[in-house]
């Protein structure tokens, strides 16, 4: 199975300063269609996930443009540039590239 | 407005069952592929299964393969999970997804509990 691992696991943020999660794979994410199937998902407490990129850096519908996502083969990042209140809550990084789909562990994201 | 609604989440003993069910509208339901996560208390998201749109392929995560079964039901927008041989470690809030990884389509129902415990 791949292995995802995030960094930090715990990330005190200011408001209105930038903020940035780290996401390894324990094995390239590069499927054999040439995509590579990296997501980003926001939990807030108490409520459902909400994915917030997919296929590495794209944004899903809604989602507010100071999020981003970049990365390749097994390093990927996803960045907020100016962290705003609703944004606390866990971040998950998930690969769906390869079976059994696997999720990192999860960042904390709180206000300083 | 795409809406997933997840039902018969439940307390259970060990060994026992459960058939999970989710109501889908809003989108052409036989068209997508469809997923269930689950999430442990206090731990993080695991992905538990997957069937394609015409149910002719699903995938499960190992700790679940032999005990639970998704299926699905095109003619009335209905996603299943079948648990059987219930274990504590099964107990968990589960979600109903449509998860498309080649699109921005991604919806969660607000998920339904599962405790499993003597």
């Amino acid at each position: 199975d791949v292995v995802m691992t995030q960094s930090p696991l715990s990330l005190p943020v200011t408001l209105g300063q930038p903020a940035s999660i780290s996401c390894r794979s324990s094995q390239g994410l590069v499927h054999s269609d040439g995509n590579t199937y990296l997501n980003w998902f926001h939990q807030r407490p108490g409520q459902s996930p909400r994915r917030l990129i997919y296929k590495v850096s794209n944004r899903d519908s809604g989602v507010p443009d100071r999020f981003s996502g970049s990365g390749s083969g097994s390093d990927f990042t996803l960045k907020i540039s100016r962290v705003e209140a609703e944004d606390v809550g866990l971040y998950y990084c998930m690969q769906d590239t390869h079976w059994p789909f696997t999720f990192g562990p999860g960042t904390i994201v709180d206000i300083k | 407005e795409v809406q997933l609604v997840e039902s018969g989440g439940d307390l259970v003993q060990p060994g026992g069952s459960l058939r999970l069910s989710c109501a889908a509208s809003g989108f052409s339901f036989s068209t997508f592929w469809m997923c269930w996560f689950r999430q442990a208390p206090g731990k993080g998201l695991e992905w538990v299964a997957t069937i394609k749109e015409d149910g002719s392929q699903k995938n499960y995560v190992d700790s679940v393969k032999g005990r639970f079964t998704i299926s699905r039901d095109n003619a009335k927008n209905s996603l299943f999970l079948q648990m059987n041989s219930l274990r504590v470690e099964d107990t968990a809030v589960y979600y109903c997804a449509r998860e498309i990884r080649e699109h921005p389509l991604s919806d969660w129902g607000q998920g339904t509990q599962v405790t499993v415990s003597s």
